[in-house]
């Protein structure tokens, strides 16, 4: 599966949008890109993925670039209970797909 | 809630012993999946079953071994533990385990070895 760099920290202020980066320039034609998160040792949580149009749910939307190297996933109105780690994931879809969780960004909203 | 049910939430045993830790997945979900997360280590994938098969390995120990019953429920033994095996034991589940369909996951077994 495709490796995934992500900055490893970000502060966001309290209602504002959330813009969280992501690049996947090694990434292949059959592999979707997700966005799962933890909040303080949690379980992860599923919040969205895509193959390579933009998509879009109650959580989050998903931009992912045309040449599909990159992504951002955008949290419109960020509150404090999304302080969490956000991890951005490729996975290959015809396989037994496991996820490979990588280092993350760590998101800290603040009032 | 994520619907994926693990037992126990907190373990604590000795160095040496072995341990079983229990994952109950969604209904209807045929894949479940174990990942260890340790605070060196982040998320690692340990193990994945689809309808009783194993289907894929990832960085488990020889010590460790899993499997998943008729019924779909899961469990993850360890045996042998070190004090290097305390972690975050997560399960998540999926319909079928493919590369598009969304992975829930439980909110994990602590184990500490002492």
């Amino acid at each position: 599966d495709a490796k995934t760099t992500q900055p490893p920290s970000m502060d966001c202020a309290e209602g504002r949008a959330a813009n969280l980066p992501c690049n996947h320039s090694t990434i292949s034609g059959n592999e979707y890109v997700y966005w799962y998160r933890q909040i303080h040792s949690q379980g992860p949580q599923y919040i969205i993925h895509g193959l390579k149009n933009n998509e879009t749910n109650e959580m989050a939307s998903l931009i992912i670039t045309e040449d599909r190297k990159s992504s951002t996933l955008i949290l419109p109105h960020a509150t404090l209970r999304d302080t969490a780690v956000y991890y951005c994931i490729v996975r290959v879809t015809d396989s037994w797909g496991k996820l490979q969780f990588g280092a993350g960004t760590q998101v800290v909203v603040t009032p | 809630d994520s619907g994926v049910t693990q037992t126990p939430k907190h373990l604590i045993t000795a160095t040496g012993q072995r341990v079983t830790l229990r994952c109950s997945p969604r209904s209807g979900d045929l894949s479940v999946y174990w990942y260890q997360q340790s605070l060196d280590q982040g998320l690692q994938f340990l193990i994945h079953y689809y309808n009783g098969e194993e289907r894929a390995k990832g960085n488990i120990l020889e010590r460790f071994s899993a499997q998943q019953f008729p019924d779909l429920h899961s469990e993850l033994n360890l045996s042998s533990l070190e004090l290097g095996d305390s972690a975050l034991y997560f399960c998540a589940s999926s319909p079928y385990g493919t590369g598009h369909d969304e992975a829930f996951f439980g909110q994990g077994t602590r184990l500490t070895v002492v």
